[in-house]
């Protein structure tokens, strides 16, 4: 089945404990996304990267590294985690970036807690 | 900076009622997509327009992009427990470097 995972799906954590949140994405897709989702604010874009080893910031990169040093992973990590990064966070996969011809497909979530 | 508006914010109605939502914006976009979110689970795509004025049909799912490509609308009729979820437009351009803009999105609660 095509499809993008994330782990955890839930996270409670305490500021500064350096976390990592996985992504994997079986479809052979070069485009891939990090998003953070709050109330009201819709999806924010973190990083994205649109091919191995080629990795670039997005919206609100402040307090995130990612890495792609194979196609289908797409790691983002959180070395030293603050209250204002609670939020839930989706990984994206898509053939290629942008939106004309292009479908992204979405993970399931990850719903992070700072405390 | 290109911004995405998507109103009503909340919305909830009874089984069998007829609704629309609205996605606005002051920029122009090449194309624009719908996302429906459920709860629990990431955004899976509706539909792709591209078009100004262009209509598109989804079973109970009228789908228009405006004629300026600056708004698009998202009817649904008779609407069912199933269509539940939260709904996201999303403008891009032309090319793969154009950045995708998501609204906030509207929550739509069916209640039965």
């Amino acid at each position: 089945e095509a499809q993008v995972t994330q782990n955890p799906r839930y996270l409670i954590t305490v500021t500064g404990k350096k976390l990592t949140v996985t992504c994997s994405q079986n479809m052979n897709h070069e485009y891939m996304s990090w998003y953070r989702q709050d109330p009201g604010l819709g999806l924010r874009q973190i990083y994205y990267s649109m091919n191995v080893e080629v990795t670039d910031k997005g919206d609100v990169p402040e307090g995130y590294k990612v890495s792609r040093k194979e196609k289908r992973n797409f790691p983002l990590i959180l070395e030293s985690p603050s209250p204002n990064q609670t939020s839930l966070y989706f990984c994206a996969s898509s053939p290629h970036a942008g939106m004309l011809y292009n479908e992204q497909f979405f993970g399931p979530g990850t719903r992070l807690t700072v405390l | 900076t290109q911004l995405l508006e998507q109103s009503p914010q909340f919305l909830s109605i009874q089984e069998g009622e007829n609704l629309t939502v609205y996605c606005n914006s002051s920029s122009v976009f090449s194309s624009l997509q719908w996302y429906r979110q459920e709860p629990g689970e990431g955004p899976v795509l509706l539909v792709t327009v591209v078009t100004g004025g262009e209509v598109k049909k989804l079973k109970r799912l009228t789908f228009q992009f405006g004629d300026a490509r600056k708004d698009s609308s998202l009817h649904i009729t008779a609407a069912q427990p199933g269509d539940t979820g939260l709904y996201l437009c999303a403008g891009g351009g032309k090319t793969s470097y154009d950045k995708v803009i998501f609204g906030p999105g509207t929550s739509l609660s069916v209640i039965p």
